[in-house]
């Protein structure tokens, strides 16, 4: 069956720091990777997406992310985090040719002043 | 961003009651989706609906759950009659075209007495 791994389930990390938020998705062809953010009591937020191409992609608010076939893994970035980043940050896939997104069980980021 | 509306916000109801959930997509889409979070866990998927009929579904839309869009008003999950084990976030996603981003509701919160 298909699945996303989200290994962290909480990462704290103070204002300034960089962060790493990791993914590895489960399907033998390359799917369509999505990273959405939520906020208390808000819907999911679309960061970025990756269907294809350069495997280095830019989303909003400085984060980006890097798709890798040979680890089966779209690691989530940013270079800088503001207090404003912490949130609920889930990973996504879609198969080609799928209609569902299945989601990874989410990363609770705290950012301490 | 682009913006989906979800009516009520939260619903509490006894059990064997009929509910249903309410969902303002996006204008132009045309893709509509039903997904359920249980408290501190992940989001799954269940039903896709497109052109008056459901393209997909998952096995947790159950026979007492339906989905209709009568003449392009609200998309509503209908859930009769309602179970203990309904009670969760229920988020309603569109997107504009078939394995395109889908955009996120805040959510109806579901508690089933």
């Amino acid at each position: 069956a298909q699945s996303v791994t989200q290994p962290d389930a909480r990462v704290t990390v103070s204002e300034g720091a960089s962060l790493q938020l990791r993914c590895k998705y489960s399907y033998s062809a390359t799917p369509y990777l999505f990273w959405y953010v939520q906020y208390p009591r808000q819907g999911l937020q679309l960061l970025l997406k990756y269907y294809s191409g350069d495997p280095v992609v830019q989303g909003v608010n400085s984060f980006e992310a890097e798709f890798s076939k040979s680890n089966s893994s779209f690691h989530l970035q940013k270079a800088s985090v503001h207090w404003s980043d912490s949130a609920v940050y889930f990973c996504a896939q879609l198969y080609q040719g799928g209609r569902a997104l299945i989601f990874g069980t989410g990363t609770t980021v705290s950012v301490s002043p | 961003g682009p913006k989906v509306l979800q009516i009520p916000s939260h619903q509490i109801i006894d059990m064997g009651q009929m509910v249903t959930l309410n969902c303002d997509p996006v204008s132009n889409h045309l893709y509509f989706y039903w997904y359920k979070q249980i408290l501190g866990q992940q989001m799954e998927f269940l039903v896709n609906f497109y052109n008056g009929k459901v393209m997909e579904k998952s096995k947790l839309f159950k026979d007492q759950f339906s989905v209709e869009r009568p003449d392009g008003s609200y998309f509503t999950l209908k859930i009769q009659p309602t179970a203990l084990e309904d009670s969760a976030v229920y988020f309603c996603a569109s997107s504009l075209v078939n394995q395109d981003t889908q955009y996120f509701g805040p959510g109806t919160r579901l508690l089933v007495l």
